[in-house]
């Protein structure tokens, strides 16, 4: 079945203690992207990656970091997160634009 | 700049009323346009898409969707909106030069038996 896997789901975490979300996918899709959503706003693109090793800022990267050493995995990283990061993430991945993306079930991090 | 606009927050419907959405974008060229729903605690699913061709689309669950160039929309439908349909919908469009998907703020549907 084709997946997209995040974990964790839920995470509550204290301002500045570094996290990783991990992000994977079995589809070999080449394309992954990361993005928050906060009430009102919808979903905003934080980063994304055309390729292994190929990755660029999306609209919100601040704070944000993410690596793509091999296909499957897209972490996204927070070095030092704060209370204004406190959101609901998607991980994404896609195809080609034609089949559209698909979604990760979400990781709701919550920073005190 | 490429943006969707949702003009509603929150709507509220009867079971097995009809229901529309709105979705305006703003796009210089012809848009592919998607339709996406987050049921509570869930990611989101893919509804429908546009690319080209015929305007009006089918989707999953019942709904479709119509692309109206002339008045930049494409706003999503069903004939009988059933309890589960409670959610939240994502108009989204892709800026076809960075292949990004460019989310509207969402429409947050409830449905009262």
């Amino acid at each position: 079945e084709a997946q997209v896997t995040q974990n964790p789901r839920y995470l509550i975490t204290v301002t500045g203690k570094k996290l990783t979300v991990t992000c994977s996918q079995n589809m070999n899709h080449e394309y992954m992207s990361w993005y928050r959503q906060d009430p009102g706003l919808g979903l905003r693109q934080i980063y994304y990656s055309m390729n292994v090793e190929v990755t660029d800022k999306g609209d919100v990267p601040e704070g944000y970091k993410v690596s793509r050493k091999e296909k499957r995995n897209f972490p996204l990283i927070l070095e030092s997160p704060s209370p204004n990061q406190t959101s609901l993430y998607f991980c994404a991945t896609k195809k080609d634009t034609f089949y559209g993306y698909t979604f990760g079930s979400g990781t709701r991090l919550t920073v005190v | 700049a490429q943006s969707v606009t949702q003009p509603d927050i929150h709507i509220t419907v009867s079971e097995g009323a009809s229901l529309e959405l709105r979705c305006n974008y703003s796009y210089g060229a012809t848009p592919y346009l998607f339709w996406y729903v987050q049921s509570p605690g869930q990611g989101l699913q893919l509804l429908l898409k546009y690319f080209s061709g015929d305007t009006l689309v089918q989707g999953i669950k019942g709904f479709e969707a119509e692309f109206k160039r002339s008045q930049s929309s494409f706003n999503l439908r069903k004939p009988s909106v059933h309890w589960s349909d409670a959610a939240e919908y994502f108009c989204a469009v892709v800026l076809y030069i960075t292949d990004k998907l460019i989310f509207g703020t969402g429409t947050r549907l409830q449905v009262f038996p």
